[in-house]
């Protein structure tokens, strides 16, 4: 079936460092890829998403490109912020029609000042 | 953001009581999903809608039920809580305009003592 494997965490980064949170998937056909956040104490909200291969998706300065060859969409972000710090979720939505999402374990990223 | 409200945000139970949550949009999005959030895990899909009455079971669907019986609404019932129910549980929902996007609503936490 189809699974999304993300890097263990917590990362913890000083303010302006360079970001990259692995994902990884295996699944049939050709999936949407996405990553969502969760600030604390809220739901989820879309960051990103990439609908097919090549695509890269990106908003407030976080980036990722969908790597068929190498069933990877990792995030990237240039120069974080300590607003940055949340929990940061890999999916994928699998190809019925439903837009069912698979998730990660998610990635629990710290930004100190 | 759509408008999504979730209620109770907190419940504590006791194991073998029923146990109702509600999912409220004000956006006519045609689909509604249920998710659940434990640690280790990321979210997974317990049932999703794709229609008022036409609901389908998701990943982790044993001990759940649900009902749309209008657009707006979907419930998720607990028929008889067990301990392993504690968690928290995210309703989303997503518009024909935009499948792919999913907009979560802030969550219950619920404890099964």
């Amino acid at each position: 079936g189809n699974s999304v494997t993300q890097m263990e965490g917590p990362v913890t980064l000083s303010e302006e460092a360079f970001l990259t949170i692995n994902c990884t998937y295996t699944a049939t056909g050709y999936p949407s890829l996405f990553w969502y956040v969760q600030y604390p104490g809220e739901g989820l909200q879309l960051l990103l998403k990439a609908t097919k291969a090549d695509d890269k998706g990106s908003n407030k300065g976080f980036e990722a490109t969908y790597r068929k060859e190498t069933t990877s969409f990792h995030l990237e972000k240039g120069s974080v912020q300590v607003s940055d710090s949340a929990v940061y979720f890999c999916a994928l939505s699998d190809a019925t029609g439903f837009q069912k999402l698979v998730f990660g374990t998610g990635t629990r990223l710290l930004v100190s000042p | 953001d759509a408008g999504i409200t979730q209620s109770p945000r907190h419940k504590v139970t006791e194991t073998g009581t029923p146990v109702t949550l509600r999912c409220h949009q004000t956006e006519n999005h045609r689909y509604m999903y249920w998710y659940r959030q434990d640690p280790g895990h990321g979210l997974r899909l317990i049932h999703y809608s794709y229609g008022v009455k036409d609901t389908d079971k998701g990943e982790v669907s044993d001990g759940y039920s649900v009902s749309r019986s209008k657009t707006e609404d979907f419930l998720l019932t607990l028929e008889s809580a067990t301990s392993s129910q504690t968690s928290v549980y995210f309703c989303a929902t997503a518009g024909l305009a935009d499948t792919d996007t999913q907009y979560f609503g802030p969550g219950t936490r619920l404890t099964v003592l």
